[in-house]
Order: structure tokens, then C-alpha cells, then sequence
């Protein structure tokens, strides 16, 4: 089961690009890497998911390098509804198997 | 598209008694989740459905607690009895596992159980 190491907190400014980085060294060849965003009182949403390279939607960008033993979430000029908890996790997707670990996540403030 | 339903919302209950939580998942999603999450403990999953099949319940802490998938539409989580350690937020999640969309989940908004 791979796990994740990522901050346990980051402060920004609104307006500026945020990037949080998510360790994952012992990632395996069928993993993929899905980040998640949880607001309080609320469930976790998804927000991006990846493999290799570089991975973009309207909401983030996820960059993967070429070992892919980290991953870093980009949110472009982040506002105060930004402020959140963000998964990292690492699992594999085939069909029978299930291991996919929610960590403590990293705690986004934005600051006006 | 309604979204993954949950029931209750909010749940207190007494030491000892049972406790039933509903979930519906998104219509056409084959997996079924439940998880927990507490401040101690974050997110943990309890047990994963697919198909209406109970995958993984390697999460569920012991005995008392029981899940059931009689059909695609509709799951429960059962706590009997219930003990105060028990109380956190349940969330159910959904997602079509078919084409590597298994970790692309959905999930309700939570049903906050307090046991006194």
C-alpha cells in the first residue's frame, strides 16, 4: 500500500498560484494519484486524478514527474473559497482490488 | 442527478442502542463505500461494495458494526450496539469503477452521529 507524505498545512494570499507536493515513494506501476478537496461539514470532492506527465481540468493542474515518487497539485490564483483540505492518495484501480488511503491531508488557509 | 443521499443527518442516540444509516449512490455507479471520519483518526474507509458485493470490509472495526447492498440503489451501515467511541461523521461515496474511474468518488454529506 503506498503511502503519502504532504504538509500538514499551507498559508497563501488570494490571488496567488498555490502548489501542494505529495511524496509517494514507494508508488507502484499501477497506482494512479487523485486529489481530493474537503471544505468542513462536508464529504471530500474530486478534483483531479493522474498518472504520468501533466494532467489539467478547469478547477487544477496535477504535474507527475517521471518517476512519479511525488506529485504537486496546482491551483491557479486561489480565492478565499479556496481555503480547504487537500488529499493526496495513491491507489491502484483494478478491477478485485481496493487500497486507497485518505492521510491527514494538508490544510489550505487563504488569507485576504 | 441528486448526488449520493444520505440518512440521517444527524443522528444522537443513547449508549447501547442501534443505529442505522442509509445511503443512496448516484445512479448507474457500481462501487459503494463507507467511511469515517473523526479529528483523531481522519477518513478511514470501513468497507467497499462492488456490484452490490462487499470487496474490502477490512476496515470495519469489529462486530457491532454491519453493512448491506440488497440492491444498486440503496446500502445501509448498522452500529448495534452503539458506544460512544462510535461517534463521528459516516460518509457513503459512489463511483463507476469502470474505466479506471474507481477513485473518481462521490460522496453525501454525511451523517453526524453522536453516541452519549
Amino acid at each position: 500500500l503506498a503511502k503519502t507524505t504532504q504538509p500538514i498545512s499551507m498559508d497563501s494570499y488570494e490571488g496567488q498560484e498555490v502548489n501542494i507536493t505529495c511524496s509517494h515513494n514507494n508508488i507502484a506501476t499501477n497506482d494512479y494519484i487523485t486529489w481530493y478537496q474537503q471544505f468542513p461539514s462536508q464529504g471530500p470532492r474530486f478534483i483531479i486524478q493522474g498518472y504520468k506527465t501533466k494532467v489539467t481540468n478547469e478547477v487544477a493542474s496535477l504535474f507527475i514527474p517521471a518517476d512519479r515518487k511525488s506529485s504537486t497539485l496546482s491551483l491557479p490564483r486561489v480565492s478565499l473559497s479556496d481555503t480547504a483540505v487537500y488529499y493526496c492518495l495513491v491507489g491502484d484501480s483494478g478491477a478485485g482490488s481496493y487500497q486507497l488511503t485518505f492521510g491527514k491531508g494538508t490544510k489550505l488557509s487563504v488569507i485576504p | 442527478d441528486a448526488g449520493v443521499i444520505q440518512s440521517p443527518r444527524h443522528e444522537v442516540t443513547e449508549m447501547g442502542q442501534e443505529v442505522t444509516l442509509r445511503c443512496k449512490p448516484i445512479s448507474g455507479h457500481n462501487s459503494l463505500f463507507w467511511y469515517r471520519q473523526t479529528m483523531m483518526r481522519g477518513l478511514e474507509l470501513l468497507i467497499y461494495f462492488n456490484n452490490n458485493v462487499p470487496i474490502d470490509d477490512s476496515g470495519m472495526p469489529e462486530d457491532r458494526f454491519s453493512a448491506k447492498m440488497p440492491n444498486a440503489s440503496f446500502s445501509t451501515l448498522k452500529i448495534q450496539p452503539s458506544e460512544p467511541r462510535d461517534s463521528a461523521v459516516y460518509f457513503c461515496a459512489s463511483s463507476n469503477n469502470l474505466a479506471g474511474g474507481l477513485y473518481e468518488q462521490y460522496f453525501g454529506p454525511g451523517t453526524r452521529l453522536t453516541v452519549t
